[in-house]
């Protein structure tokens, strides 16, 4: 079993500001964990990926995650962000294989100019 | 490398009346295909697992006689809203992975936004 938990639905920081975006997720197995963008009617774009590599993981546009096993979690974070990062924000667990994705619940992200 | 592409990407019907959404795998073969529905402001909820030559496999509370999947090549699924009504509109997103997917990370595609009038 699996599941994953965004634990805020907004967030809302200042352009230039950094962005911290958590996510705790559970899996009876080793997990894959992956970050998904999707801007406003539009699919979802891989950000980055953890997969039992290094547990820093450096993906598109600045973005980049941690994953920490003994806290179960693997928050997003940017180190200052830009008007164009605002969107819907989901962080996904995988088992591996053909094992199905879990998606959380979703944070929409704010930027003020 | 690695596109879905997903066609419509919009589409209004009458009640009653089916619609058919194709996805297609552009540069990679891939065996299985997850078609997900997404209701407004909320998380994309996986309806079914499409698998290349058989049978799919649909979650629990999905309508197998009202969204039929079929998965006739390598490249290609198909999501077919039968006799649809008012409470099918929603996003459909289709995803796919060239790999076994939980290494890879899998590519979605744009999304169709159905509209039942």
């Amino acid at each position: 079993a699996q599941s994953v938990t965004q634990l805020d639905s907004h967030v809302s920081v200042s352009e230039g500001t950094p962005v911290l975006l958590r996510c705790n997720y559970s899996s009876s197995y080793s997990p894959s964990l992956f970050w998904y963008v999707q801007h406003p009617n539009k699919g979802l774009q891989l950000l980055l990926k953890y997969t039992s590599a290094a547990t820093l993981v450096k993906g598109i546009n600045g973005f980049e995650a941690e994953f920490k096993k003994s806290e179960t979690s693997f928050h997003l974070t940017k180190p200052s962000a830009h008007m164009s990062d605002a969107a819907e924000y989901f962080c996904v667990v995988s088992g591996g294989g053909y094992q199905k994705v879990t998606f959380g619940t979703g944070t929409k992200l704010q930027v003020i100019p | 490398g690695a596109v879905v592409s997903q066609h419509p990407s919009w589409v209004i019907c009458k009640s009653g009346t089916s619609v058919k959404i194709e996805c297609r795998s552009l540069d990679f073969q891939a065996t299985t295909m997850f078609w997900y529905r997404q209701f407004p402001k909320q998380s994309l909820m996986l309806m079914a697992t499409s698998n290349e030559g058989s049978k799919a496999t649909y979650e629990q509370g999905v309508e197998k006689d009202k969204f039929l999947i079929n998965h006739a090549s390598l490249t290609l699924s198909t999501l077919t809203v039968t006799s649809a009504h008012p409470e099918d509109s929603s996003f459909y997103i289709c995803s796919a992975s060239p790999t076994s997917g939980g290494n890879y990370g899998y590519t979605f595609g744009s999304g169709t936004r159905l509209t039942v009038v």
